[in-house]
């Protein structure tokens, strides 16, 4: 079965420290994209890739990096420049070809410790 | 920029009818996405309006008018399993990356 993957489902950030948060998917999507997910607040863009070796700051870059080496796969680092990291993470994707809805993995939950 | 508003939280009773408004700004319009999403879940599709007029889907339809920069869920006989939050989302003129609402988090009372 095709769909978009996030591991791992929880996640603790030591002060400091740098994280790695991991999505795969097997759709065959030209876009990715990662948003940030605070509580009572709707989901803010991070970083977004329309295709592979290219990707662009979205509104709250700041403290993450990303890379696209692979069509498949759209890691984000949360940097310790990132002072308040404790959010629920989603990566996306989406057919820029025949679709504008996005299909979203599982999510990540970074905390600090 | 983009400015979506919607209401933070409804609640309705089991078997009812509920509608969630969506309002919205935007500088070119791609169409309106409804998003649902259960608590610590990822949020799954349910409709995508570029059209002026309601769309039906079951007991969930969605509405939309251009001209008015609105849409509404319309979900209908009411579930315990609907006690989700509803995100609304535009995406933005030339670039298509969907900017989102805060959500509207909607409580089923038996």
């Amino acid at each position: 079965d095709g769909g978009i993957t996030q591991s791992p489902k929880y996640l603790f950030r030591k002060e400091g420290q740098n994280v790695t948060l991991s999505c795969e998917q097997n759709l065959n999507h030209d876009a990715m994209y990662w948003y940030r997910q605070d509580p009572g607040q709707g989901l803010r863009l991070i970083y977004y890739s329309q295709i592979v070796n290219d990707f662009q700051k979205g509104d709250i870059a700041e403290g993450y990096s990303v890379s696209r080496e692979k069509k498949e796969s759209f890691p984000l680092t949360v940097t310790s420049a990132q002072k308040n990291p404790t959010a629920f993470y989603l990566c996306a994707s989406r057919d820029r070809g025949t679709s504008e809805k996005l299909f979203f993995g599982s999510g990540t939950q970074l905390s600090v410790l | 920029g983009q400015n979506i508003d919607q209401p933070t939280e409804m609640t309705a009773t089991e078997g009812a009818i509920v509608q969630i408004n969506c309002t919205y700004q935007t500088s070119g319009f791609n169409g309106l996405f409804w998003y649902q999403q259960h608590a610590g879940e990822a949020p799954t599709f349910l409709s995508y309006n570029v059209l002026d007029g309601l769309e039906e889907k079951g007991r969930f339809s969605s509405f939309l008018s251009r001209s008015k920069g609105y849409s509404y869920l319309l979900l209908k006989e009411l579930q315990m399993k609907d006690s989700a939050s509803y995100l609304c989302a535009v995406p933005s003129g030339g670039s298509y990356i969907p900017t989102f609402g805060r959500g509207t988090s909607l409580i089923v009372h038996p």
